[in-house]
């Protein structure tokens, strides 16, 4: 597609339950990105996958939340055991290659709401 | 530790007035610099970079100054627009490094007002 295209766009979700969230990068994008935004706050790094480099995980909050991305394209953000401070905007972003200066795109995100 | 700091939450300017944002930052690899715009609801929006070897970059009415010594850069939107008005994320990265991970500011609530 033109654009990076995340799902579910909302996502209402009970505690302790687990969560999937998916994103499609944009097409030819090797770099993609998970960030997130609690309400009131900046854009919080999650994780990043380069190509078939290791993942930089270092943004992970907790081992309830891990990240896997499949044949270079897709990704899938998973959480387990929702918890309320879990509820946020989780934002996916790609760019074109490794190394630094590139920019990177945004989807609209997946508003998650754990109640 | 926050390593890319905007300490101006919000900032309001009237309609054809200058707006100027600010950002600073804190780690000396970081060579490249982005800024973001976020609408409510919308994922955020690339805007403009500059490279550490420049300190200024300039596209229509925004212009983005780099200060390496201070750490510290600014994005001038002149004349604004009422549709200027969202949120503001500064980001910086070590273009250097092995990784293109961005670290963004906590942004500013830029209002317009008509």
């Amino acid at each position: 597609g033109a654009g990076v295209s995340q799902s579910p766009s909302n996502k209402v979700t009970e505690k302790g339950k687990d969560v999937e969230l998916r994103c499609d990068p944009i097409s030819g994008h090797t770099a993609l990105y998970w960030y997130r935004q609690s309400l009131g706050q900046g854009l919080e790094f999650l994780i990043y996958f380069q190509g078939n480099s290791a993942p930089d995980k270092s943004g992970l909050p907790s081992d309830r939340f891990s990240a896997e991305r499949t044949g270079g394209s897709v990704s899938t953000l998973t959480i387990q055991r929702t918890q309320q401070e879990d509820s946020a905007v989780y934002l996916c972003a790609s760019s074109p290659g490794q190394g630094g200066g590139n920019t990177i795109y945004f989807g609209e995100g997946s508003w998650l709401t754990v109640v | 530790d926050q390593q890319v700091k905007q300490n101006s939450p919000s900032l309001s300017v009237q309609e054809g007035r200058i707006s100027i944002l600010n950002c600073d930052y804190t780690n000396s690899m970081f060579d490249y610099f982005l800024w973001y715009k976020k609408y409510p609801a919308e994922g955020p929006t690339f805007l403009i970079s500059i490279s550490s070897i420049k300190d200024k970059n300039e596209d229509g009415r925004f212009t983005v100054f780099l200060n390496k010594s201070a750490k510290h850069l600014s994005l001038h939107i002149v004349p604004s627009q009422p549709g200027d008005s969202a949120v503001y994320f500064c980001a910086a990265s070590d273009a250097g490094g092995a990784t293109n991970k961005l670290i963004f500011g906590t942004g500013t609530l830029l209002a317009v007002q008509p």
